[in-house]
């Protein structure tokens, strides 16, 4: 099975900020890999899919980034609402559908 | 519009077996895989089986071969999860979402777009 390992496992930031979370994974997935963010009480929200591909209706401060093993979600300017739980996955082996353990953005 | 609306929670005792459900709508149910994710409390997603409801082929986690069974309802627009031999570590949110992975076409993209509310299931004695 391919596993996916986030860093870091948490930050802090102020709003405003750019904050940059990393996902790799353990074999090359090409750009087979999505992005969700989850806060707490609620389902994860897909907000990128195919490595790069904004979904309909999120903020273009949201990027995504990478191939092969290497992928990064971008937040260019933090705001509060932003203020969640980010979830990498990689679809390019499956079965299973791999999440990686996640990545808390606090509020600094 | 696309829903998922799953069954409530549920509170069970160690070696029981749960059922959830998780019922679509606002679409068409048959061409779209069924995902079924849980959530330990203060932990990460961990995916745990699929099943693409035109054929009912289904996938599992290694983690929970043979003790987890997916199935469907196409009459109703259904899905269930059952998880048998329950333990303690299976209290968690169980959440189903849609997938619109090209069954007849591996090669291409998923993506989880449509989530259920998510469902509590608690294993205590």
């Amino acid at each position: 099975d391919i596993q996916m390992t986030q860093s870091p496992s948490s930050l802090s930031a102020f709003v405003g900020d750019r904050v940059t979370i990393t996902c790799r994974a353990s074999q090359s997935i090409n750009n087979y890999l999505n992005w969700y963010q989850q806060k707490p009480g609620k389902a994860p929200k897909l907000l990128i899919s195919a490595a790069s591909t904004l979904q309909s209706g999120v903020p273009s401060r949201f990027s995504g980034s990478g191939y092969g093993t290497d992928f990064t979600l971008t937040i260019s300017s933090l705001q509060p609402e932003d203020f969640a739980s980010y979830y990498c996955q990689q679809t390019y082996i499956t079965p299973p559908w791999t999440f990686g353990q996640g990545t808390k953005v606090e509020m600094k | 519009q696309v829903q998922l609306v799953q069954s409530g929670a549920e509170v069970k005792k160690p070696g029981a077996s749960v059922k959830v459900s998780c019922k679509a709508s606002g679409y068409t149910f048959p061409i779209y895989y069924i995902h079924w994710v849980r959530q330990a409390p203060g932990q990460g997603l961990e995916w745990v089986g699929a099943i693409f409801p035109s054929s009912g082929d289904t996938y599992y986690a290694q983690t929970f071969q043979g003790r987890v069974t997916v199935t469907r309802d196409t009459s109703t627009s259904t899905v269930y999860l059952e998880l048998s031999s329950l333990k303690s570590e299976d209290t968690a949110v169980y959440f189903c979402a849609r997938d619109p992975f090209d069954h007849y076409d591996r090669s291409g993209y998923s993506w989880l777009d449509y989530w259920g509310q998510g469902t509590l299931v608690t294993v205590s004695s």
